[in-house]
């Protein structure tokens, strides 16, 4: 069961332009919704995260804005440079017992390419 | 990457052979996690570790298990490794709060 549906799977963007990725899930216990950001050939590593008690938080050129009545949360790239080309991934995960390990369910991922 | 490394990096093996796969952090973080990273499927969650000798399944467990005798190493072991199990296994690891750390993947091709 896919608790977490990302869109879409791939984007194609210019430079200077904004690049937005969707995400949806269903579990309203989430509550920790962090975006990856993934290098050919390297791990994932966190780009920007929000928690449901704001609607938005923003780290320079990224965005995060969360809806948390329709269950949703998107990624917005401002000024997309060709360097910001990678596969994006959103996750979700909820508050446990220390035994839960806070586990994070992935959306499938994005194919951003920023064209120059 | 939080000083996690994976070892080997690149293995092909053959079908019904076990095979291992090492994850080592030293950050002294207490929960690690392995995930397996296939196209149209993001990554998924096979096992993970909340302190030494403590595991636990995620989502995509069969087939799999783990160990974790030392905090800084968590292994991986394919019992008898099939081709459904060819992909890009990542391990990853996380002191406290929400931000996990992964390592740089292994790639597994089983013939």
């Amino acid at each position: 069961q896919q608790q977490v549906k990302q869109s879409p799977q791939s984007l194609i963007v210019q430079k200077g332009g904004i690049s937005i990725i969707n995400c949806a899930y269903e579990n309203t216990a989430f509550d920790y919704f962090p975006w990856y950001q993934q290098f050919p050939g390297k791990g994932p590593a966190l780009l920007i995260a929000i928690r449901p008690d704001v609607s938005e938080k923003k780290e320079g050129r990224f965005t995060i804005s969360f809806n948390k009545s329709a269950k949703q949360f998107s990624l917005h790239i401002m000024d997309s440079q060709p360097g910001d080309s990678a596969t994006y991934f959103c996750a979700a995960s909820m508050k446990g017992g220390e035994t839960s390990g806070s586990r994070l369910t992935f959306g499938e991922g994005t194919q951003l390419t920023v064209n120059p | 990457d939080a000083g996690i490394t994976q070892s080997p990096r690149h293995k092909v093996t053959e079908t019904g052979t076990p095979v291992t796969l090492r994850c080592h952090q030293t950050e002294n973080h207490r929960y690690m996690y392995w995930y397996r990273q296939d196209p149209g499927h993001g990554l998924r969650l096979i096992h993970y570790s909340y302190g030494v000798k403590d595991t636990d399944k995620g989502e995509v467990s069969d087939g799999y298990s783990v160990s974790r005798s030392k905090t800084e190493d968590f292994l991986l072991t394919l019992e008898s490794a099939t081709s459904s199990q060819t992909s890009v296994y990542f391990c990853a690891s996380r002191v406290g709060g929400g931000e996990q750390f992964f390592g740089p993947g292994t790639r597994l091709t089983v013939l």
